[in-house]
């Protein structure tokens, strides 16, 4: 156990609907990582918050947004999904901002359908 | 686009074997680290080697970094079964803090 986690686990959804992700960190890390995997794109950053504040955006598509809010959990929402949108969605998080032994969740499956 | 590309995509190979696996990286790192996944699971970290250190080791795990050349190896002796999993590495350069390459599919066979 990562100490990181993620609910929901699974997620059903229709194209053109909105859904939200979360993530409460590990106690005491400070940093949240978004991450997107899927087959064709691999690992895919997307976005990292740094005790409440963006850090780092990455692949992030106008469609995502996320938060991170003062008890350090976060939130990842993604909106108008299409079916290319199907992914494993992963948060990570670590102590300092830099990512030095990043812990992660065991994912968020969306398939959108 | 990635910053690390780990090669090779797949390597087969037998219980008791050795595995390596590469990782080259565009930008200059303060860090490298590689992580383990196992299917559809979340990733864990593995080991972390700075860039003043060439080499590191960790149990089984053998980890090189060539800062010259922009690369890193990880070896994994004696290998297990249970060793069977996709094996990335992650840099801290380019626009996240934490980038990771597509990773090497590892399967160890009995």
């Amino acid at each position: 156990d990562s100490g990181v986690t993620q609910t929901p686990k699974h997620l059903i959804t229709a194209t053109g609907q909105r859904v939200t992700l979360r993530c409460s960190p590990r106690s005491g890390d400070l940093s949240v990582y978004w991450y997107q995997q899927s087959l064709d794109q691999g690992l895919q950053f997307l976005i990292q918050y740094y005790n409440g504040e963006e850090r780092a955006k990455g692949n992030i598509l106008e469609r995502f947004s996320a938060q991170q809010f003062p008890d350090l959990h976060s939130e990842l929402n993604l909106s108008s999904l299409e079916l290319g949108d199907s992914a494993l969605y992963f948060c990570a998080s670590s102590a300092d901002v830099q990512g030095i032994e990043a812990f992660f969740g065991q994912g968020t499956r969306l398939t959108v359908v | 686009s990635q910053q690390g590309e780990e090669d090779p995509q797949a390597l087969s190979i037998q219980e008791g074997e050795n595995a390596t696996m590469n990782c080259s990286y565009k930008t200059s790192i303060n860090n490298l680290q590689w992580y383990r996944q196992n299917s559809g699971r979340g990733l864990v970290h593995l080991i972390l080697i700075r860039s003043n250190e060439r080499e590191k080791h960790s149990g089984r795990l053998r980890v090189t970094l060539d800062t010259s050349k922009k690369s890193s190896s990880l070896l994994i002796t004696a290998s297990r079964a249970a060793d069977t999993a996709s094996y990335f590495c992650a840099t801290d350069a380019g626009y996240s803090t934490l980038t990771f390459g597509k990773g090497t599919m590892l399967l160890v066979s009995p």
